[in-house]
């Protein structure tokens, strides 16, 4: 069974710059969610995407933003990037969302490295 | 404020030496507390989840407990490769919140 695939990588950009990630989650998974992981704040919750609808948003400003298709695969963007937007970006797929009563399990992706020179 | 803290940020251990991790939390509505491995380059792992006061989960070297206020992550006997980072997560219903993490360096 394939994991969570995330792209780019790695990636480095500049100041002002935008930049669009990918998550493809593990087939049968309707939820998305998308992580920012730096060394001093750890993982911090950005949103969530349930059947193409985000169903929560993290404590981020606008210039963070995402978006999941139909085949549940997932993007999030981040325009006007600054210095302090430096992290692992982290996507975690699930089969379901809200008050579910499973083990509670997110399948993380091994990130997409952002470095904002 | 929901937040999780985990304590040590790091903790060297002698190959055989157990030892406990701890994750403290305040939450509106603990819906599940929730233990991950993340190794580094890579995502985090899922370890356990733990639903109310009293519940312990194991694995292999691995014990979880939680009680109304905090987790411990029990380390028995560890092995070089038990080294990794030990997140610590809970969810009130809405959205997770994870802890800083314990970087574990296991001695051989």
């Amino acid at each position: 069974k394939a994991g969570v695939t995330q792209t780019p990588r790695y990636l480095i950009k500049t100041r002002g710059q935008q930049v669009t990630l990918s998550c493809s989650p593990i087939s049968g998974h309707r939820s998305v969610s998308w992580y920012q992981q730096t060394p001093g704040q750890g993982l911090q919750f950005l949103f969530e995407y349930f059947s193409e609808t985000q169903r929560n948003k993290g404590n981020f400003p606008g210039r963070f933003s995402g978006r999941q298709f139909s085949n549940s695969r997932s993007e999030m963007n981040v325009s006007t990037l600054e210095l302090g937007d430096s992290a692992l970006y982290l996507c975690a797929s699930s089969f379901t969302s809200g008050s579910w009563l499973g083990t509670g399990e997110l399948f993380f992706g091994e990130g997409s490295r952002l470095t904002v020179l | 404020e929901d937040q999780v803290t985990q304590s040590p940020e790091a903790l060297r251990l002698q190959e055989g030496e157990s030892s406990s991790l701890n994750c403290s939390y305040t939450v509106s509505g603990l819906r599940g507390l929730f233990w991950y491995r993340q190794d580094p380059g890579k995502g985090p792992e899922f370890l356990f989840t733990l639903y109310s006061a009293g519940e312990e989960k194991e694995k292999e070297r691995l014990k979880a407990t939680l009680t109304k206020k905090e987790s411990f992550l029990h380390i028995t006997a560890p092995k070089p490769e038990d080294s990794a980072t030990y997140l610590c997560a809970v969810y009130n219903g809405n959205q997770f919140y994870f802890g800083t993490g314990t970087s574990l360096t296991v001695i051989p």
